[in-house]
């Protein structure tokens, strides 16, 4: 599977737009892209996922240029209660498990 | 919204004990899993299941664990003799048909 790449940490600060890039650059033409968000000591929240372009839901949107080789993760207007660890992983569909990496801690500020 | 559920949510063992943890995946959902998450560490893909049989299963998952659904709703791990480096969170998922994983809240397993 493509190995992931995402910065460590980035701050925000209240109503602000909060940015995520994640590279994938070996995903695969079967590879899907998801994004988790996790609070310590509970268990990983299901975001947002998709294949190409653009996806929204109610929490966030997920931007996946032609290439594939990236993808953003967009949440508007953060407040405090989005200070959390996300993770971008990519996946194949009808494999079994999903491979976390460290992925980027987002810390919101007042 | 249906979620996944675990019990207990902290479980305190002595080393050597055996321990099972319990999850009720999603209702209509086919693919079950099991990860871990040592403090401070990435979470870690333990095992996956489907129809009554493991799909996949990780180097963690050695002879000392089991995986089982005994009825229709339940999903269990079991470690047969815990040692100190299992202490970790366990984190039950099932999987829909649109390939997405929901995860419960876990279950904090401490060995001493």
């Amino acid at each position: 599977l493509a190995k992931t790449t995402q910065p460590i940490s980035m701050d925000s600060y209240e109503g602000q737009e909060v940015n995520i890039t994640c590279s994938h650059n070996n995903i695969a033409t079967n590879d899907y892209i998801t994004w988790y968000q996790q609070f310590p000591s509970q268990g990983p929240r299901f975001i947002i996922q998709g294949y190409k372009t653009k996806v929204t839901n109610e929490v966030a949107s997920l931007f996946i240029p032609a290439d594939r080789k990236s993808s953003t993760l967009s949440l508007p207007r953060v407040s405090l209660s989005d200070t959390a660890v996300y993770y971008c992983l990519v996946y194949r569909s009808n494999d079994y498990k999903l491979s976390f990496g460290a992925g980027t801690t987002v810390t919101v500020r007042a | 919204e249906p979620e996944v559920t675990q019990t207990p949510s902290h479980q305190v063992t002595q080393m050597g004990q055996e321990v099972i943890l319990r999850c009720v995946p999603i209702s209509n959902h086919l693919y079950f899993y099991w990860y871990r998450q040592i403090l401070g560490q990435k979470v870690e893909f333990l095992v996956s299941f489907y129809n009554n049989e493991i799909s996949e299963k990780s180097e963690i998952f050695d002879d000392q664990f089991s995986v089982e659904r005994p009825d229709g709703s339940n999903f269990t791990l079991k470690i047969r003799s815990t040692k100190l480096e299992d202490s970790a969170m366990y984190f039950c998922a099932s999987r829909d048909y649109a390939d997405t994983q929901y995860f419960g809240p876990g279950t904090r397993l401490t060995v001493l």
